[in-house]
């Protein structure tokens, strides 16, 4: 099974704030990873597919990159609507497997 | 727009079963793979199940695998869960979610509201 590790599993920012959160795969999954974000209650919500590519009205602050083992979701200018957890997915086998979350928490 | 709605979770004993439902609107139900993903009470994502298109190819979680069955009625545009030898770590709300598009990567999820299952005596 494919292990998706992201890092830091919580972060304190204040709204401007420039966020960035990584996620690792324990082996190659090409660009085969998506981005999605939870608040609490709610059903999770689509960012960014293929690693980078942005899901359809998501705001353009949010931006992904990254391929093969590593991956990097980044907020350029963090809003008071973007708190919330975010997880990684991969796609490439299965079992899909999910990041363990960041919440992104208010400083 | 895509509608999913899933229905069936309930309080159940452990060795108890339940049988989830997933009903969707707004797309071509039988030109999309199908998940289900659960979470428990405060933790993260865990897939569950996935099924292809036609029904043919289910997919499972070792922690699930040889209890659950998951499947789908393209002429219902419903999708099922069949959860036996339920274990209280099966305690989560359940989602379904369709795969975002008809090539054979099971990602670019868009989400049903969830329905609850307890497991406890």
């Amino acid at each position: 099974d494919i292990q998706m590790t992201q890092s830091p599993s919580s972060v304190s920012a204040s709204v401007g704030d420039r966020v960035t959160i990584t996620c690792r795969a324990s082996q190659g999954v090409s660009s085969w990873l998506a981005w999605y974000q939870q608040k609490p209650g709610k059903a999770p919500k689509l960012l960014i597919y293929a690693a980078s590519s942005l899901q359809s009205g998501v705001p353009s602050r949010f931006s992904g990159s990254g391929s093969g083992t590593d991956f990097t979701l980044a907020i350029s200018s963090l809003q008071p609507e973007d708190f919330a957890t975010y997880y990684c997915q991969q796609a490439h086998s299965f079992p899909l497997t999910f990041g363990g979350g960041t919440k992104v928490e208010i400083k | 727009e895509v509608q999913l709605v899933e229905s069936g979770g309930d309080l159940v004993q452990p060795g108890g079963s339940l049988r989830l439902s997933c009903a969707a609107s707004g797309f071509t139900f039988s030109s999309y793979a199908m998940n289900w993903v659960r979470q428990a009470p405060g933790k993260g994502l865990e897939w569950v199940s996935g099924i292809s298109a036609s029904g043919s190819n289910p997919y499972y979680a070792d922690s699930v695998k040889g209890r659950f069955t998951i499947s789908r009625d393209n002429s219902k545009n419903t999708l099922y869960l069949q959860m036996n030898s339920l274990r209280a770590e099966d305690t989560a709300v359940y989602y379904c979610a369709k795969v975002g598009d008809s090539s054979a990567y099971y990602y670019r999820f868009d989400w049903g509201q969830g329905t609850l299952v307890t497991v406890s005596s």
